[in-house]
């Protein structure tokens, strides 16, 4: 198993760019996630997602948008970057019910610049 | 509001002591997490506390879990520079929203 993995490890975008932040994991996980971490504030949960089909935001959505078209994959867009979205990204996986809350995995990070 | 509150948020200490971190947090929850972070890096897993009363001890950390005082508590003994990294609690507050992360505690162990 790869695990989660995450695409590209570094971004620098200009102000206004787009890019989509690519997140995949091979554990047949249902529930997936995104997370932003800022100096001194721990991670927040951008957007989650319970399945195929399935999304919804969590407590910093602003900005970012997510489909699941698939159980492998949860991209994560950004429309129209602000350098307010510099930060590191995490990606995160779980399988669903009690059973998955045991543990989490995390993937590497996307660290992403925007100037 | 769902809070997760760490403290302390820096920490020096020298090899060979022990010292607690705290985490306390807003709501009724029986699941709660500690990772750590070193530099450019993912979360690794410590611990994951999945009932009141739980204790679960790796080397030189414990971690415990009182779900009455909204309270868990990361124990480090006898401190070895190695240790030197972030550490982070995150709680489970239930429903499918993800989990709720402290600010974490840059914890430095010096020779």
């Amino acid at each position: 198993n790869a695990g989660v993995t995450q695409t590209p490890k570094f971004q620098v975008l200009k102000t206004g760019q787009s890019m989509t932040l690519q997140c995949a994991q091979d554990m047949n996980h249902e529930y997936m996630s995104w997370y932003r971490q800022d100096p001194g504030m721990g991670l927040r949960l951008i957007h989650y997602s319970v399945g195929a089909g399935i999304t919804d935001q969590g407590e910093v959505p602003n900005g970012y948008n997510v489909s699941r078209s698939t159980t492998e994959d949860f991209p994560l867009r950004l429309l129209s970057a602000a350098p307010s979205q510099t930060s590191v990204y995490f990606c995160a996986s779980r399988l669903a019910g009690e059973e998955g809350r045991a543990e989490q995995y995390f993937g590497p990070g996307t660290r992403l610049t925007v100037t | 509001e769902l809070k997760v509150e760490q403290n302390p948020l820096f920490l020096s200490m020298q090899e060979g002591k022990n010292y607690t971190i705290y985490c306390n947090y807003s709501t009724t929850s029986d699941r709660l997490y500690w990772y750590r972070q070193d530099p450019g890096k993912s979360l690794e897993s410590l611990f994951v506390l999945l009932s009141n009363g739980a204790v679960k001890q790796e080397g030189r950390l414990m971690a415990s879990l009182d779900t009455k005082a909204r309270l868990s508590t990361l124990h480090i003994t006898a401190a070895v520079h190695d240790l030197s990294a972030t550490y982070f609690c995150a709680v489970d507050f239930g429903g499918a929203d993800g989990l709720t992360f402290g600010k974490g505690t840059h914890l430095i162990i010096q020779p």
